[in-house]
């Protein structure tokens, strides 16, 4: 596609439940990022895929979350257990540059979580 | 660990007014970037700053970079309705790093 889609747009979840976030990067973009953003808050990194490799979850706020990008294309981020505090929209970006943030990073839209 | 402050966080205009936001950081940046998010939207970059004493324009916005590169301006001329949004600045957390550090942003708002 021409830009970076990500689904669902909007997720109510109830606490406890399984979530999982897709985001569909541009296509050929090497790099692939996942960001949280609280209300009223910038977004604040999670992750990063250099192709189907992980090469940072050092943002990852607890074991309850996971993500993965099998084939270097798509990726997944999925939240167990669900919180109130996980509530935030979930960036994910991409870049065509494999090292390094010396490079433009096209956002999606996010996906919007509400965690009851 | 750095950390970006923006002020002010929010700010209602008039159409046609003048405006700056400032962003500053606890250490000297790697690279700034401002992005542009509307509300719904993603993030959009605005511009990447790399060189202390840098000053680049795109149309209306008129982006400085301190000479220190701690700091930095977004100025805007004449602003319009669609101006409206939150204005991020971010930086590369380090060499190799492949984080951004945000700020948290000025919400602009401009009425017509």
């Amino acid at each position: 596609g021409a830009g970076v889609s990500q689904s669902p747009r909007y997720k109510v979840a109830k606490r406890g439940q399984d979530v999982a976030l897709r985001c569909d990067p541009i296509s050929g973009h090497v790099s692939l990022f996942w960001y949280q953003q609280a209300l009223g808050q910038g977004p604040e990194f999670l992750t990063y895929f250099q192709n189907e490799a992980q090469l940072d979850k050092s943002g990852l706020p607890s074991d309850r979350f996971f993500a993965e990008r099998p084939e270097g294309s798509v990726s997944t981020l999925k939240i167990q257990r669900t919180q109130q505090e996980d509530s935030a929209v979930y960036l994910c970006a991409s870049s065509q540059r494999a090292q390094g943030l010396t490079g433009e990073l096209f956002f999606g839209e996010g996906s919007r979580l509400t965690v009851l | 660990t750095q950390l970006l402050e923006q002020s002010p966080q929010f700010l209602s205009i008039q159409e046609g007014e003048n405006l700056t936001v400032y962003c500053n950081s606890s250490s000297v940046f790697s690279s700034l970037q401002w992005y542009r998010q509307e509300p719904g939207e993603g993030p959009v970059l605005l511009v990447t700053v790399v060189t202390g004493g840098e000053v680049k324009k795109l149309k209306r916005l008129t982006f400085q970079f301190g000479d220190a590169r701690k700091d930095s301006s977004l100025h805007i001329t004449a602003a319009q309705p669609g101006d409206t949004g939150l204005y991020l600045c971010a930086d590369e957390s380090g060499a190799g790093s492949y984080q951004l550090t945000f700020g948290k942003g000025t919400k602009l708002s401009v009425i017509p």
